[in-house]
């Protein structure tokens, strides 16, 4: 079964400073990875997507995401975080069936 | 383009209580999930509909939970009787069509179930 690790739990940046989130994740095929965004009382968005081609993969808001197969990873990133940033953060894959397994998340906090 | 449609916000039961949550689903979207989010945890898919038939129901503690989707297009999820362990939000999402390559999945805002 596949499943997803987001080894960080919070992360603090400061506004204006880069961001790395990172995901990695367990798939015996090529998987089809996604980064969703939940903001306090909102429904999940999604960000990025991830199925073939070129591994670094544009999102909205500015994200981006770069898929390494050697290191089981999805890693998001963002060159410069606004406070709207601060979220939960989630990785998810598809494996078999169609239902998405989605990592625990990320809680970002930006730094004034 | 409307969003996925969710009903109630909120909901606080009783242990052993019974409870239903609505979903409408964006308009000509096949695919419907429900999702469980515990606190502090990310999503888990309880059970995944194409159409009016379910395709994926693995997670689904059938002792105590049922969906249905009649017509193809509502769902609802029902817990009965509901246990402490079940307060969570509960997501319903929805995507075009099924298959590993059209899961972009739109999600609702959620009910979040508070269970005394």
């Amino acid at each position: 079964a596949q499943s997803v690790t987001q080894p960080d739990i919070h992360i603090t940046v400061s506004e204006g400073a880069s961001l790395e989130l990172r995901c990695n994740y367990s798939y015996g095929a090529t998987p089809y990875l996604f980064w969703y965004v939940q903001s306090p009382g909102q429904g999940l968005q999604l960000l990025l997507k991830y199925f073939s081609g070129d591994t670094l993969v544009q999102g909205i808001k500015g994200f981006e995401a770069e898929f390494k197969r050697s290191q089981s990873s999805f890693n998001l990133r963002k060159p410069s975080v606004h406070w709207s940033d601060a979220a939960e953060y989630f990785c998810a894959v598809v494996g078999g069936a169609d239902g998405l397994t989605f990592g625990k998340g990320t809680h970002l906090i930006i730094q004034p | 383009e409307a969003g996925v449609a969710q009903s109630p916000r909120y909901k606080i039961i009783e242990k052993r209580q019974s409870v239903a949550f609505w979903c409408n689903p964006i308009s000509g979207h096949a695919t419907l999930y429900w999702y469980q989010q515990i606190l502090g945890q990310g999503p888990k898919l309880l059970i995944q509909f194409q159409n009016n038939g379910v395709v994926d129901d693995s997670q689904l503690p059938k002792d105590r939970f049922s969906a249905e989707r009649l017509k193809g297009v509502d769902s609802t999820l029902k817990i009965q009787p509901a246990k402490l362990e079940d307060s969570a939000v509960y997501l319903c999402a929805s995507s075009l069509r099924g298959g590993r390559r059209n899961t972009e999945a739109f999600f609702g805002q959620g009910t979040r179930l508070t269970v005394v």
